[in-house]
């Protein structure tokens, strides 16, 4: 399967935007890139999926490179409450969603 | 409102003794999903269910059972549960076509200690 590579954390101002990296240099050209966040003692939440182009909803954008093989996933003012482990997935054909360890993000009051 | 329902959502109980987790969603999903989650190893799923009588087995299957004789349940089954069983496990659905490519709900969450 193909793997997703993330920061482990990452620090963010409250107000201020957000970049999360990943990096999934195996990607095949049918796997959708999907992002989840989980929320400490919830179950992970739907943030944000596409395949070749940016992506846009009310949560975040998702900025996919040309040649796939990195994305990012953009909040464009962090909030305290956007505090969460964010993962980075490929959605394989059996829809099975495989989760790395994620970027813990931390935000800054 | 659209959700994922575990029960229970907390349960300590002994080595041995059979014990079922289910999984409501009232989303008319066809596929849904069993995981359990570890500290240091992620999500990992366990059995899925691409609609009503079909299951199959995910990266972590040994020790459970699944099964889905209606389209919104799929209970989680331990027979003989041990405590390398102890862990967080999570129920997720979401349509299968045009393509299982969807997002997926996840429910609260299922926090079993098996002693």
């Amino acid at each position: 399967d193909a793997k997703t590579t993330q920061p482990n954390s990452m620090e963010s101002n409250e107000e201020e935007p957000v970049h999360l990296p990943c990096n999934h240099s195996t990607i095949s050209g049918t796997d959708y890139i999907h992002w989840y966040r989980q929320l400490p003692s919830q179950g992970p939440e739907y943030v944000i999926h596409g395949l070749t182009s940016n992506v846009n909803n009310r949560m975040a954008s998702l900025a996919i490179a040309e040649d796939r093989k990195s994305s990012t996933l953009i909040l464009h003012r962090a909030t305290l409450r956007d505090a969460a482990v964010y993962y980075c997935i490929l959605n394989n054909a059996g829809n099975m969603l495989t989760f790395g360890g994620g970027t813990r993000l931390m935000v800054k009051p | 409102e659209a959700q994922v329902t575990q029960n229970p959502r907390y349960l300590i109980t002994v080595t041995g003794k059979k014990l079922t987790v289910t999984c409501s969603q009232n989303m008319n999903h066809e596929y849904m999903s069993w995981y359990r989650q570890d500290p240091g190893l992620g999500l990992r799923q366990i059995y899925y269910s691409m609609n009503v009588e079909v299951t199959d087995k995910g990266d972590v299957p040994e020790g459970y059972k699944v099964s889905r004789k209606e389209k919104r349940n799929f209970p989680l089954i331990l027979e003989s549960p041990s405590p390398n069983q102890t862990s967080l496990y999570f129920c997720a659905s979401s349509f299968s076509f045009p393509g299982p490519r969807g997002p997926q709900h996840f429910g609260d969450g299922t926090r079993l200690s098996i002693l």
